[in-house]
């Protein structure tokens, strides 16, 4: 079975703080992880994808097997960072992720001027 | 590209009734998922298909059904409405290992 646990339900920081939004995952083959964000009003989009390494909008993650952890960072957040963000995970077999992506059940994050 | 396209946006019913509601995927994804996104569960995983073929099934009952036609567009369909089925219902089209998701739809059962 795969879960994806974000134990923050609210997250709120002030402008200029860093951020770190925390996901843990459990599955027992080869995962490929995920970040989603969700501006208010707008459709769900894809943020982070582990495999790539990039850094999107000032935002870093590093997959951790050892602690099966994905953890959201970013050094310095801005208030336009306000947004639902869900941490999802994905079976892959042969580096064919399948379109089954199992979601945590969100991080709100606030962040005040 | 033109994103993804699910209609209609909003729908409300009565329970015992049925409906069907659509997925248009970005051109040339051949993957459609479906989730059921509710304040108290979260977003959950429908099934998905590909090639006109269910690739793979969550945990719902036979009442959610849905099918893929030759363009990859893709229908759900819930039968015998509940009002627990009042949620809001995402479609995601895959490319690359990636899902883009649509607006969705709003689905009231009264």
């Amino acid at each position: 079975a795969q879960r994806v646990t974000q134990p923050e339900k609210l997250l709120s920081v002030f402008k200029g703080a860093p951020v770190e939004l925390k996901c843990n995952y459990s599955y027992s083959g080869s995962p490929e992880l995920f970040w989603y964000v969700q501006y208010s009003r707008q459709r769900l989009q894809l943020l982070l994808r582990h495999i790539s390494r990039e850094s999107i909008k000032g935002f870093t993650a590093d997959l951790n097997k050892g602690e099966t952890s994905f953890h959201l960072k970013k050094p310095f957040a801005q208030e336009e960072d306000s947004a639902m963000y869900y941490c999802a995970l994905s079976g892959s077999i042969g580096g064919t992720s399948y379109g089954k992506l199992t979601f945590g059940q969100g991080t709100i994050l606030t962040v005040h001027p | 590209k033109a994103g993804v396209t699910q209609t209609p946006r909003y729908l409300i019913k009565t329970r015992g009734q049925q409906v069907t509601l659509s997925c248009s995927p970005i051109s040339g994804h051949r993957s459609v998922s479906w989730y059921q996104q509710t304040p108290g569960q979260g977003l959950q995983f429908l099934f998905e298909y590909f090639s006109e073929t269910q690739r793979n099934k969550g945990n719902f009952p036979g009442r959610f059904s849905g099918r893929q036609f030759s363009n990859s567009r893709s229908e759900m369909n819930v039968s015998t409405l509940e009002l627990g089925d009042s949620a809001l219902y995402l479609c995601a089209s895959s490319g690359w290992g990636e899902q883009y998701f649509g607006p969705g739809t709003r689905l009231t059962v009264t």
